[in-house]
């Protein structure tokens, strides 16, 4: 079974940092994984997909990278802006599952 | 990205009655589709998978005869919600697999029970 684990559960920055947002998983034995933000009372929006083949994904200031061998994978915001502010959260499938196991997310406000 | 819809977003229902949630695959095909549930300030737990032209696959502790799933297309699963109980209230979400393995979401349905 997977389990997921984001670090840290919330986070308040003023506009303009750059963050890591942390995810850990128990079982490496993934193809993919996919980073998404939630914004309240709606659903996700899907941010990067890695595969197991890649180290790093980017789109425009967001980051992700993996490390199937440590079980972990790492989201960068660059210069973060008060639109970012959402509840992050990284999905890796269990092992030989189409379904995503999600962690319970980092929420992030930014301020301006 | 491939777009998701969900009908309706927001539904509110007396407790016995039975609601019927639509999730599409607007722009693409999906053999697949997941049902999701999300109860307030916690992250989404997976229903079922609903598999077009066979029976869905439930979880270990989700009712089948309670949460029914219709594949009938390749766009389109339906969840319907038996004899609604106000434990039912939540957050319900599907989502659609393109061939490229990257999952996308739907809007989500409110439900409320009274």
């Amino acid at each position: 079974k997977q389990e997921v684990t984001q670090i840290p559960a919330a986070l308040s920055v003023p506009e303009g940092e750059n963050l890591v947002l942390n995810c850990s998983f128990t079982d490496s034995a993934i193809y993919n994984l996919q980073w998404f933000r939630q914004d309240p009372g709606k659903g996700l929006t899907s941010l990067l997909l890695i595969q197991s083949s890649q180290r790093e994904q980017t789109s425009g200031r967001l980051n992700a990278s993996l490390d199937k061998s440590s079980g972990r994978s790492t989201l960068y915001i660059a210069a973060s802006q008060p639109g970012d502010s959402a509840t992050y959260l990284c999905a890796p499938p269990p092992p030989g599952r189409r379904a995503l196991t999600f962690g319970s997310g980092t929420r992030l406000q930014v301020q301006p | 990205g491939a777009v998701v819809s969900q009908h309706p977003s927001r539904v509110i229902c007396k407790s016995g009655t039975s609601v019927k949630i639509e999730c599409r695959s607007l722009d693409f095909q999906a053999t697949t589709m997941f049902w999701y549930r999300q109860f307030p300030k916690q992250s989404l737990m997976l229903m079922a998978t609903s598999n077009e032209g066979s029976k869905a696959t439930y979880e270990q502790g989700v009712e089948k005869d309670k949460f029914l799933i219709n594949h009938a297309s390749l766009t389109l699963s339906t969840l319907t919600v038996t004899s609604a109980h106000p434990e039912d209230s939540s957050f319900y979400i599907c989502s659609a697999r393109d061939d490229g393995y990257e999952q996308f979401f739907g809007p989500g349905t409110r439900l409320t029970v009274l």
